[in-house]
């Protein structure tokens, strides 16, 4: 089974461009997740869909972060325009159902540098 | 506590060598505890889902403990290898799939 797979795996943008971000979860996981890492900070969930649908959304910073799950298959995060404190390592998990005990599984990241 | 918080925030410890390292949780409206090894540049890797009171998990020479009612868990690790150099982290499951995570622990272990 494959695992969680985030494209690309770096990304160095000039602030005010636009980058996107993809998450392909695992196959048959309903659930899929987004979170960041600013250096040195713990983890932090920005969203959460169920298939095509934001179920939680209160972690998105501000109107600049676009998340999309079209289809209810792969993931997109668009952050327009970029600023200095977007960088960060960008997240993905997915799971199966959302139960607490239900394992999520991460994808390795997609580390952002904005210039 | 409001937050989830770990400690220490890194260690170095010799191989062979045993150690520990703590989380700490909100103990009220416990759902679970998740534990995660991460390598920079790979994916977290789960590692437990801890649920209940006084929980053990084992996963091969790494274990951990839960007490939900004081809010804190312990992470061992038996005579460390080289391979087990990584950020450990823990996260409260909150609500509807969010994890809120700890800064995590930096264990790296010297030949």
């Amino acid at each position: 089974e494959a695992g969680v797979t985030q494209f690309p795996s770096h990304s160095v943008i000039e602030k005010g461009q636009t980058v996107t971000l993809r998450c392909d979860p695992i196959s048959g996981h309903d659930n899929l997740y987004w979170y960041r890492r600013v250096m040195g900070k713990e983890i932090k969930f920005l969203l959460h869909f169920v298939k095509e649908s934001k179920q939680d959304e209160s972690g998105m910073p501000n109107n600049r972060f676009l998340a999309e799950r079209t289809g209810g298959t792969y993931s997109t995060l668009k952050v327009q325009p970029a600023e200095l404190e977007d960088s960060g390592v960008y997240f993905c998990a997915s799971s199966r159902r959302q139960l607490s005990s239900e394992t999520q599984y991460f994808g390795p990241g997609t580390r952002l540098l904005v210039l | 506590i409001l937050n989830v918080e770990q400690s220490p925030q890194s260690l170095h410890v010799q191989e062979g060598d045993s150690t520990n390292f703590t989380c700490s949780f909100p103990s009220s409206n416990f759902y679970a505890l998740h534990w995660y090894r991460w390598e920079t540049a790979k994916s977290p890797e789960a590692l437990f889902v801890m649920t209940l009171n006084g929980d053990e998990k084992k996963k091969g020479r790494i274990s951990a403990t839960l007490n939900t009612k004081e809010g804190y868990s312990y992470l061992y690790i038996k005579g460390s290898q080289p391979e087990d150099s990584a950020t450990y982290l823990c996260a409260s499951f909150v609500s509807w799939g969010k994890l809120q995570f700890g800064a995590g622990t930096q264990v790296v272990v010297t030949p």
